[in-house]
């Protein structure tokens, strides 16, 4: 079936540590999106990809990177600059100029930092 | 700038009706849209609406769209427990993403 896998599903990590959080999809879209969610506060968009080698920063990119070296997947790393990571971790796609706009949303990858 | 504003919280009763009211700021997005998210997952596209359009109806679900109030609104008929849920509004933003509002949560109590 096709869809959007992120991985892990749940991650610790220590103060100072970088992670990395996967995200492939076999659906053939363009344009990849990573969202945060914390508690009240709605989706907050971090990163997006509209083709491959390339990507924009988002509303709260500070503290994350991301890399879109193939179409099917878009890593997002959390580094020790960010301050506050602990967060719910979304990754979306859809296809790009095209269609209803919607995106297609995997699900989640919850980072805690102890 | 986009901006998208919801209720955070909604209790009924099964069986009644429930409408979660959303407001938005960008006239021009051509589609408005309604995702359901369950506890710990992703998000779910429940239904859309296109910018033309007074209403939609599908099954359960009747959406009315106010483009003069910039005014969404979502209602679930004979609410279940299982559409517990948080229920979030969205328009199109300017970079192909979709600008989310904070999310209602709806309780239904048996």
């Amino acid at each position: 079936d096709g869809g959007i896998t992120q991985s892990p599903k749940y991650l610790f990590r220590k103060e100072g540590q970088n992670v990395t959080l996967s995200c492939e999809q076999n659906l053939n879209h363009d344009a990849m999106y990573w969202y945060r969610q914390d508690p009240g506060q709605g989706l907050r968009l971090i990163y997006y990809s509209q083709i491959v080698n390339d990507f924009q920063k988002g509303d709260i990119a500070e503290g994350y990177s991301v890399s879109r070296e193939k179409k099917e997947s878009f890593p997002l790393t959390v580094t020790s600059a960010q301050k506050n990571p602990t967060a719910f971790y979304l990754c979306a796609s859809s296809i790009r100029g095209r269609g209803t706009g919607e995106l297609f949303f995997g699900e989640g990858s919850r980072l805690t930092v102890l | 700038g986009e901006d998208v504003e919801q209720s955070l919280f909604l209790s009924v009763r099964e069986g009644d009706s429930s409408v979660i009211n959303c407001t938005y700021t960008d006239s021009s997005s051509t589609y408005l849209y309604w995702y359901k998210q369950e506890p710990g997952a992703g998000l779910q596209l429940l239904t859309y609406i296109f910018s033309n359009m007074d209403m939609k109806q599908d099954q359960r679900l009747t959406v009315l769209l106010n483009k003069k109030d910039k005014h969404l609104s979502l209602r679930i008929a004979d609410t279940q427990t299982g559409d517990s849920a948080i229920y979030f509004c969205a328009e199109g933003g300017s970079q192909g993403n979709l600008i989310f509002g904070k999310g209602t949560k709806l309780s239904v109590k048996p």
